[in-house]
């Protein structure tokens, strides 16, 4: 069965750097057609996708993040991490990673992680 | 940007009613286009992909419509179960865009 998992709640400082890990289990991240993304929603705010990388490392970024955003992924510890730097208050919000398969999109969704930002 | 515009932001209907939730896109999507349903503290739910094609376990009172720029969320016969806020969300081009969501209450 296929599983995405996030850390548990995150706490971070203004100015400081955020690194979230997904595990993913029940599927190989080097499988093809397999990419993997984060998005996230603020508080009573929409949803905004964020970043995703393809099994063949093909990296995908928002542009009004992408200057902060870096995704990569380690397939031997079915792992991927999201990092963005200079976090702000703006960027308190839950973090999900989820599961793109062969053309569909987003289709497995981890359970979120509360990021809070402040100081 | 493919920019994702829904229609209403909110709405209020009755067990048992239709419900009809409209998205346009900036541009043709073919149907590159998915609906997801949010639930408070859930994650976020598939429930069509692409454009028209329901996703497994969903229930069929949901359905998806349409293709290039102008997409349907329906709802045949509304449940309380059914109380979320709904999501477009186009797949067709990075970066992948969202609508701003359409929250359904019972009323």
């Amino acid at each position: 069965q296929i599983s995405l998992k996030e850390p548990g709640p995150t706490l971070v400082k203004p100015t400081q750097t955020l690194t979230l890990t997904c595990t993913v289990s029940g599927f190989s991240l080097s499988s093809a057609g397999m990419a993997v993304g984060w998005v996230r929603q603020p508080p009573g705010k929409a949803l905004e996708w964020l970043a995703h990388i393809y099994w063949d490392d093909d990296e995908r970024y928002s542009p009004s993040l992408e200057r902060r955003l870096t995704i990569t992924k380690d397939t031997s510890k079915d792992q991927v991490v999201l990092t963005m730097t200079n976090m702000e208050d703006v960027d308190t919000a839950t973090y999900y990673c989820a599961l793109a398969t062969g053309g569909i999109s987003l289709e497995v969704w981890g359970r979120g992680t509360p990021v809070t930002v402040s100081s | 940007d493919i920019q994702m515009t829904q229609s209403p932001s909110s709405l209020s209907a009755s067990v048992g009613d239709r419900v009809t939730i409209t998205c346009r896109a900036s541009q043709t999507l073919t149907t590159y286009l998915g609906w997801f349903q949010v639930k408070p503290g859930k994650a976020p739910k598939l429930l069509i992909f692409p454009a028209s094609s329901l996703r497994s376990g969903v229930p069929s009172r949901f359905s998806g419509s349409g293709s290039g720029t102008d997409f349907t969320l329906t709802i045949s016969s509304l449940q309380p179960e059914d109380v979320a806020t709904y999501y477009c969300q186009q797949s067709y081009i990075t970066p992948w865009t969202f609508g701003q969501g359409t929250r359904v209450e019972i009323k």
